[in-house]
């Protein structure tokens, strides 16, 4: 099926240290959803964009979406041990009540205190 | 705690067998999705559900069926299993009519198939 395009796959950074992952597409999508995923549970939502151009923070977490709408990033500052975990990119398209989303397949996050 | 609920939180069953896997919603959310998460092919939309009836199909497998039920749950049935079945399944909820909804995932359901 569709797959967006996630890199890095994974990183292993110092406790203090920003962090920067990006996603691309072939296709548009008008949202673009970053997900932090924790072992054993589900996605959770970190931040949504949903217009292209849109730049956006919620806490030490600033993420874009891309002017061509194929692309977004997602920057996280100064990171801390809680930021481990899997981070994935989401898009998707809106139309008749569906909203289905299309992901990345992660970055997998490690921080050394 | 997303508000999304989903049963059982593990199964183990046998290659050829039948499961069902069981989401509650949000309460007030009509909309239900159901994502399978595997190694290889990462989280993948098989279907979506809203207010009762079918709304999306994504990569989902004539095996699996899903319903919507009156009360809002849902159910999601994988017939005649292979060992590649083996995944999370996930449900997620929305309020699910308009546009800017989040969607709220569920714990998940780890599948086993041996």
């Amino acid at each position: 099926g569709q797959q967006l395009n996630q890199s890095p796959q994974s990183m292993f950074i110092q406790e203090g240290e920003d962090v920067s992952m990006n996603c691309t597409s072939s296709s548009i999508f008008n949202t673009w959803l970053w997900y932090k995923q924790d072992p054993g549970e589900g996605p959770v939502l970190l931040i949504a964009l949903y217009k292209a151009g849109e730049l956006t923070s919620n806490g030490r977490l600033t993420a874009q979406f891309g002017i061509t709408r194929k692309d977004s990033f997602l920057n996280i500052s100064a990171s801390i041990p809680s930021d481990v975990g899997i981070y994935f990119c989401a898009g998707q398209l809106w139309g008749g009540s569906q909203g289905n989303l299309i992901f990345g397949k992660g970055t997998k996050l490690s921080v050394k205190p | 705690d997303s508000g999304v609920t989903q049963t059982p939180k593990h199964l183990i069953t046998a290659t050829g067998q039948r499961v069902t896997l069981r989401c509650s919603p949000r309460s007030g959310d009509l909309s239900v999705y159901w994502y399978q998460q595997s190694l290889d092919q990462g989280l993948q939309f098989l279907i979506q559900y809203y207010n009762g009836e079918e709304r999306a199909k994504g990569n989902i497998l004539e095996r699996f069926s899903a319903q919507q039920f009156p009360d809002l749950h849902s159910e999601l049935n994988l017939s005649s299993l292979e060992l590649g079945d083996s995944a999370l399944y996930f449900c997620a909820s929305s309020v699910g009519t308009t546009y800017q909804e989040t969607q709220y995932f569920g714990p998940g359901t780890r599948l086993l198939v041996l």
